[in-house]
């Protein structure tokens, strides 16, 4: 089946530390792929769809320039967490698909936790 | 946008017995529906999807069924285990193109007493 690689699975850095989240799509191409965040028993929240080569499109009410996301292959994407402050401590996840309406394949996520 | 109510939010039952999570989405132009299971700390997988095209699909335990018509489609887990327990997530897309931005439920936590 489809995978879905996510590093680093855990962070702790101090506050205004960028921390550089990777997500890798291991035996399919990836046209799309999302970045979500999840709080504590909470669904889903997600930040921004990145389609290979074109900039992502973000949600409302996420800020751009604080999470960066590059998707340059079709198996890589990566969001940064530009000067991350306790805040933006959380669970953020990635998922790819390969392609139109197809299912998403997600990543094991990344704890983040800036001190 | 489309907009995916779910529920239960909890739902506490019996080893052996059913369980059955609801799922109402707004959007008569949704065509893809995929159910997600997450056990804690881990990552949401696909266990069952459904498409507009077809009103019921079944995996061995687990099935879901969709009514276009009312706009709502269900998870059905028979003869529940304890290693059912986990948080299940509904969804709802569609589209053309690449532009198929799914939409998540809340969640339903689903506990299984052994």
């Amino acid at each position: 089946g489809a995978v879905v690689s996510q590093h680093p699975s855990r962070v702790i850095c101090k506050s205004g530390t960028s921390v550089k989240i990777e997500c890798r799509s291991l035996d399919f191409q990836a046209t799309t792929m999302f970045w979500y965040r999840q709080f504590p028993k909470k669904s889903l929240m997600l930040m921004a769809t990145s389609n290979e080569g074109s900039k992502a499109t973000y949600e409302q009410g996420v800020e751009k320039d604080k999470f960066l996301i590059n998707h340059a292959s079709l198996t890589l994407s990566t969001l940064t967490v530009t000067s991350a402050h306790p805040e933006d401590s959380s669970f953020y996840i990635c998922s790819a698909r390969g392609g139109g309406n197809q299912p998403q394949h997600f990543g094991d996520g990344t704890r983040l936790s800036i001190l | 946008g489309e907009n995916v109510e779910q529920h239960p939010s909890t739902l506490s039952v019996q080893e052996g017995d059913s369980a059955v999570i609801k799922c109402t989405y707004s959007d008569s132009a949704s065509n893809y529906f995929p159910w997600y299971k997450q056990e804690l700390g881990k990552r949401p997988q696909l266990i069952i999807d459904i498409r507009s095209n077809v009103g019921e699909k079944k995996d061995q335990r687990i099935a879901v069924t969709l009514n276009k018509t009312a706009k709502h489609f269900s998870l059905h887990i028979t003869e529940t285990q304890p290693e059912d327990s986990a948080v299940y997530f509904c969804a709802a897309s569609k589209g053309t193109g690449g532009s198929y931005i799914p939409t998540f439920g809340r969640g339903t936590s689903l506990i299984v007493h052994p």
